[in-house]
Formats: C-alpha cells, structure tokens, sequence
C-alpha cells in the first residue's frame, strides 16, 4: 500500500511569491489533514477535511492560505503572498480510523521564505 | 496556548540504558495520547498509543503510561539503541467528539549514543 505522497519536496521563495504543495493521501483515506510543522517544534493544525468538505479550517490564515479537495481525494494548500514567518515544513496526514484517527503522515514540503 | 507540554526538549542516553520522555496536558476533556517518532527528512510516525482508560502500554522495548489525576503521561524505551534516535512528539485528542483535533507537544530530540 503506497503511503501519502507529498509534492514539492523541497521550495524556496521570496517572500511576497506564491507556492502550491500538492498531497495525495493513502487510498481509502476520507479524511485528510494539512499541517505546518515550524523547525524544532510540533506539528499545528491548519485544516482537515472529510470526504470534499472542510471540517475545520480555523487555524488557517485564511488572508494568505488556501485549501482544496474538491474530488474527495488529493489536495492542494496554496500560500499567496510569502512570508519569512510561513517558513516551516507542511505536513499532510490521511485517516480512515473511526475510533481514534490514525494519522499517517507523509514526508512534508519543506518551504523557505528568504 | 500550549496544551501539550513536552520535557526533556533533548536528551542523550548511552546505548542500552533506558530513556524516559514525560508530557503533560491541560485540557481534561483528551483521551487519547498518541506517541509519534519522526526521523530528520520524515513525517511523524505513530509508534504507540493509549486510550485514558488504560495506565500503561506496553509493545516491545516502548511502553507509555498514563496518570490522569496528574495530567502526565511518560515514554519508556529500554534497552535504547542508535537506531531510536529520533525526535518524539507526544499527542493528545478527544476521540468521543468524531473530530479527531491532534495537539501535539514541540518535542524531545533523542539522541542514543553507542
């Protein structure tokens, strides 16, 4: 079974450019996180969804970022706009357990603001 | 607001001995505390978890216990090896709610030393 795949591995930016950064989840999974993982701390919540809807997007800076799966399964988050602050790791997690929500993680986009 | 609370943030530990990683909670309503394992270029992985019905876990040389009175759970490794050494992210979720909201602590880094 394949895992979750993440796209780009790697971006570098000047603040005020725009990344997109594309996750497909493992097959099966209807549920599907994006998470931002600043260097040395945890991973934060940015949305998830269920299925196409989003099911909590609050921690989202929704000025700047944006979120989509429109068919259910892939995503993409998008960041308008660049800020050195937005430099982090982006972590997208999938999930199919009802009773505790397993997340499997794929290996991240790693994104500099210079 | 941290929710989670992670100590050490790093520790190292000879080869063999036991490492112990605590992490604390504020929110009473949690109950269910993943512990995950991630390797430097990798996503978090889940290594073991426990439901707040249970005080300890136990799988292989890794077993977490629970104190809910206390808010505190812990992470045991014995026999610790080279190969353990990762950063280790404690988490905590209400799983009742069907949202399954991770919070996660910054960390501990690990480092076992041969």
């Amino acid at each position: 079974e394949a895992g979750v795949t993440q796209s780009p591995r790697y971006a570098v930016l000047q603040e005020g450019q725009a990344v997109s950064f594309w996750c497909d989840p493992i097959s099966g999974h209807d549920t599907l996180y994006w998470y931002q993982q600043p260097r040395d701390q945890g991973p934060q919540l940015l949305v998830y969804f269920r299925d196409e809807a989003v099911i909590d997007n609050s921690q989202l800076p929704s000025d700047r970022f944006s979120a989509v799966r429109p068919k259910g399964t892939n995503s993409t988050l998008k960041i308008q706009s660049a800020k050195q602050g937005d430099t982090a790791t982006y972590l997208c997690a999938s999930s199919r357990d009802r009773n505790t929500g397993q997340l499997y993680f794929g290996e991240g986009s790693k994104l500099t603001v210079l | 607001q941290q929710q989670v609370r992670q100590s050490p943030q790093s520790l190292t530990v000879w080869e063999g001995g036991t490492t112990v990683l605590t992490c604390s909670y504020e929110d009473s309503t949690f109950n269910y505390f993943p512990w995950y394992q991630q390797f430097p270029g990798e996503g978090p992985a889940l290594l073991i978890s426990i439901l707040s019905v249970s005080d300890k876990k136990e799988d292989g040389r890794f077993t977490t216990f629970f104190n809910k009175r206390e808010k505190k759970l812990s992470l045991h490794i014995i026999d610790s090896q080279p190969g353990d050494s990762a950063t280790y992210f404690c988490a905590a979720s209400n799983v009742n709610t069907g949202n399954y909201k991770y919070v996660f602590g910054a960390g501990t880094r690990l480092k076992v030393i041969a």
